[in-house]
């Protein structure tokens, strides 16, 4: 059982809107630390797509939006596009735990 | 770029041991804090330790702790994990992540390839 809790799976058509939630608690998104997003593809390594809740590394389309409310986060997919079939995970940092965590994964197909 | 090269993965049997290592090229190694994460087969992210830049705000899972040691080499820009009392739980893909601050608190933005821990009888 993760800390952060994501849909295990979420779909949608070519060109439309998927959004994937991640619940925390009090003592991680909701104690104030940034959540990150990463992207991982069959077989290959994950990648950072969001940080400090909704800022993208250089290279990441604007398609992918993350956001931070309380104790939850997700990310928006807007225009989904074939290639953007992957695991999608959230982190932070969990201050009971004193270390950092990862949700469960959400593994986005396109229809 | 970024590049981080594991190495050390390999079948063990339980209860025995295994060191990973982590080679960094590309950015200013001892500026970053280095991160272990490993995934089994077929299942999701799990962090398992931490160092930052100067080998202080080191962390590790409940999963590992008393078992796992990590520590880094800033000279050679290599990160290492001593994994003691090896279970079969333990046995994953082991990524090195670097992080985007000195510790780990804005996220990991450079991953390695992976090195794979099979731990059976």
């Amino acid at each position: 059982q993760s800390v952060l809790t994501q849909p295990p799976s979420v779909s949608g058509a070519p060109g439309q809107r998927v959004t994937i939630s991640c619940t925390g608690s009090s003592s991680n998104i909701g104690t104030g630390y940034d959540v990150f997003w990463y992207q991982q593809l069959p077989g290959t390594a994950p990648k950072l797509l969001s940080y400090g809740n909704f800022n993208r590394p250089s290279g990441v389309p604007d398609r992918f939006r993350g956001s931070k409310s309380g104790t939850s986060a997700s990310l928006a997919i807007t225009e989904l596009q074939a290639e953007d079939e992957a695991d999608y995970y959230c982190q932070t940092y969990d201050s009971s735990l004193s270390g950092w965590v990862f949700g469960g994964g959400t593994k986005l197909t396109v229809l | 770029e970024v590049q981080l090269v594991e190495s050390g993965g390999n079948l063990v049997q339980p209860g025995r041991s295994l060191r990973l290592s982590c080679a960094a090229s590309g950015f200013i190694f001892d500026d970053y804090g280095i991160h272990w994460v490993r995934q089994a087969p077929g299942k999701g992210l799990e962090w398992v330790s931490g160092i930052g830049w100067n080998s202080g705000n080191v962390a590790y899972a409940d999963s590992v702790k008393g078992r796992f040691t990590i520590s880094r080499d800033n000279a050679k820009n290599s990160v290492y994990l001593q994994m003691n009392s090896l279970r079969v739980e333990d046995m994953a893909f082991y990524y090195c992540t670097k992080a985007r601050d000195s510790v780990g608190y804005s996220g990991f933005d450079g991953w390695g390839r992976g090195t794979l821990v099979t731990v059976s009888s």
